[in-house]
């Protein structure tokens, strides 16, 4: 069993609609909770980062962590289509980065 | 402010082959880490390197090495190339201290092995 479970998708949604992503882990001992995303071909880009449980929001964006279910969400709002990425979860496992498989998001006009 | 670059975008090598990888990390970035970024997978660790050490190593075979230089700048070296190693090879910095291990990565360099 992987550390990270995460769908792959593809998720496609129509523009302006509200998306959720989701990951589940395994490790009990992971603290801070990371989306990423990556452009084709680009590399990974930092959106946000919750330390522990609880929400944050940013902009369009709100991250969500539930430590006692040991699952992650990332929302957001009126989805457009520069949206289209894919979305990685990660946690910090020391001093590495744990990543999900990655959700594909097409956001359609 | 110049973010992480690396070199080569992209490279195509023969299995059994040596390729060396370039990464020089955000001004102000002294930890460098490199990931093997399979199609369709996310990020696997490979190693992590502070002070010119290997800090940190992920589940990866000894043909991956690597190292740090005074100025923080790091290599990726892999030797006798498999198929499997082909990937997109990302590295990340960060500043010592972060409380959360935030990580900022480069472009990538897509290693193709034939």
């Amino acid at each position: 069993q992987k550390e990270v479970e995460q769908d792959p998708g593809p998720l496609s949604v129509p523009e302006g609609a509200i998306v959720s992503l989701n990951c589940t882990y395994s490790n009990s001992a992971f603290q801070y909770f990371m989306w990423y995303r990556q452009y084709s071909r680009k590399g990974p880009e930092l959106l946000m980062y919750t330390y522990s449980s609880g929400n944050k929001e940013d902009g369009r964006f709100t991250a969500q962590v539930d430590k006692s279910s040991k699952y992650i969400s990332l929302f957001i709002r009126d989805s457009q289509p520069s949206d289209s990425a894919t979305y990685l979860c990660a946690m910090n496992g020391g001093n590495k980065l744990v990543f999900g498989a990655g959700t594909i998001l097409r956001v359609k006009s | 402010d110049a973010g992480v670059t690396q070199s080569p975008t992209h490279l195509i090598k023969t299995r059994g082959q040596q390729v060396t990888l370039r990464c020089s990390p955000k001004s102000g970035h002294d930890t460098v880490s490199w990931y093997q970024q399979a199609l369709g997978q996310g990020p696997q660790f490979i190693f992590q390197y502070y002070e010119e050490e290997e800090r940190q190593r992920g589940n990866f075979p000894d043909r991956f090495s690597g190292h740090q230089f005074p100025n923080y700048s790091s290599e990726l070296n892999v030797n006798a190339l498999l198929l499997g190693d082909s990937a997109l090879y990302l590295c990340a910095s960060s500043p010592l201290g972060t409380s959360y291990n935030e990580q900022f990565f480069g472009p990538g360099t897509r290693l193709t092995v034939l």
